[in-house]
């Protein structure tokens, strides 16, 4: 297994346009994470899946924002009509039904750093 | 709501010095986890330490230990020995019960080992 993976690295687009980014976590880790984080801070919950179920989402998600997991494997999130403030770093992370023994805590993929112009 | 303060935005620490990381945070929860993340410059975030709340002995993981004062709400991370490759964001998260879901995280101190 190589971690959790996300794609793009780095996404550049025109404010107005949609955007998707996509998430896979480690295999056997059945819960995955959607946060952002700006330059100076620390990352900010957005929502997160166990399975294919949404079981939080942050109120500070507008109506713009959308993820999916539709099969409990890998994970979309979409941002449509995008503005200069959504500029961030998304990060994904996945993590075990159970935090206990050596694997414990989240896994995090590198990110997806989106740029509206 | 929780929220997690780390009121050291930089540090600084000589190679093979001990440095020590505060934060506090504030919750009305009884049980509940403690967690160290490292993002060094290549920015993927990694878990360093991890503390229950309802253990009264401190983590430890390798250079890695944390002093935890449930009463008090802190939980300083010490990192001894300081190596280079410390060099890194750490962030201070909370969460509320083991796997609960979501965490919340401390706006990070960076750290710089200098040689």
């Amino acid at each position: 297994d190589t971690g959790v993976s996300q794609d793009p690295r780095h996404k550049i687009t025109k404010r107005g346009q949609n955007v998707t980014f996509r998430c896979d976590p480690i295999s056997e880790h059945n819960r995955l994470y959607w946060y952002r984080q700006t330059l100076g801070q620390g990352p900010e919950f957005l929502t997160y899946f166990q399975n294919e179920a949404q079981l939080e989402k942050s109120r500070l998600l507008s109506d713009r924002f959308s993820a999916e997991r539709p099969k409990g494997s890998f994970s979309t999130l979409e941002i449509q009509r995008t503005e200069q403030g959504d500029s961030a770093m998304y990060l994904c992370a996945s993590s075990p039904n159970n935090l206990q023994g050596t694997n414990y805590g989240y896994t995090f993929g590198s990110g997806t750093r989106l740029t509206v112009v | 709501a929780q929220t997690v303060t780390q009121s050291q935005p930089e540090m600084s620490v000589q190679e093979a010095e001990t440095v020590t990381l505060s934060c506090t945070y504030d919750t009305s929860e009884n049980n509940y986890y403690l967690f160290w993340y490292k993002q060094p410059p290549s920015r993927q975030m990694i878990l360093v330490i991890r503390q229950e709340a309802y253990k009264q002995q401190n983590a430890t993981e390798n250079r890695f230990s944390v002093n935890f004062q449930k009463a008090a709400k802190s939980f300083s991370l010490k990192i001894s020995d300081s190596q280079l490759g410390d060099t890194a964001m750490y962030f201070c998260a909370f969460m509320k019960q083991m796997g609960a879901g979501k965490s919340t995280f401390g706006d990070g101190t960076t750290l710089t080992v200098k040689p």
